[in-house]
């Protein structure tokens, strides 16, 4: 079953470096997509991306976050400068539409994301 | 501002006994409703959805209804079974994919045997 591939697994940074979060989205996916979850909290949208611009993003992606599709098959989260309130597991996800239908969008399995 | 609201936090169910998962929604524009499975170290898998001019969706052992006059949705599982132990996130979003789902924090499902 195809799947969204997320590397690395866990990243530990220092507080104010540079972090990028990779995404290998399913391969015939159109829409993608960057979830955040901070320990014992909800899932939080950060931002959609489609047709290699930004569609939506939330108050959480600020100036500090960026998204990119470099080539044909990955999709990366950049955090510019690190704060320890960034520490959380981020999801990357991916769907063929822009509609939910009934499946819904798949996610990967998450990098969790230290600041310390 | 939670916008989804899964009340419990956790809930135990013996193994063949139905098990029901509850959230509360505020905002009236949501057109889907979806809830997600997640194990510990895995991304969030999506189990089913509804639309807003539904009341009711079925798929196997998991049915979710919707009223949507008491802003309220439930998924239920029946039977339940061992794998079925997880942490479930209601999760609700307009009728265009882009704009992102709001999840709800989530209720741990924990199965009996």
């Amino acid at each position: 079953e195809p799947e969204v591939t997320q590397t690395p697994s866990h990243q530990v940074t220092q507080m104010g470096q540079e972090v990028i979060l990779h995404c290998v989205p399913i391969s015939n996916h159109l829409y993608f997509y960057w979830y955040r979850q901070i320990l014992g909290q909800k899932v939080e949208f950060l931002v959609s991306f489609y047709n290699n611009e930004i569609s939506e993003k939330s108050e959480i992606f600020d100036d500090q976050f960026s998204v990119e599709r470099p080539d044909g098959s990955n999709f990366t989260l950049k955090i510019r400068s690190t704060k320890l309130e960034d520490s959380a597991m981020y999801f990357c996800a991916s769907a063929m539409v822009s509609s939910y239908s009934n499946y819904g969008y798949t996610f990967g399995s998450g990098t969790r994301l230290t600041v310390v | 501002d939670q916008q989804v609201k899964q009340n419990s936090p956790s809930l135990s169910v013996q193994e063949g006994r139905i098990s029901i998962l509850n959230c509360d929604y505020t905002n009236s524009m949501f057109d889907y409703f979806l809830w997600y499975k997640k194990y510990p170290a895995e991304g969030p898998t999506f189990l089913i959805s509804i639309s807003s001019i539904k009341d009711k969706n079925e798929d196997g052992r998991f049915t979710v209804f919707l009223n949507k006059s008491a802003k309220h949705l439930s998924l239920h599982i029946v039977p339940s079974q061992p794998g079925d132990s997880a942490v479930y996130f209601c999760a609700a979003g307009g009728a265009g994919g882009a704009d992102g789902l709001t999840f709800g924090k989530g209720t741990h499902l924990i199965i009996q045997p």
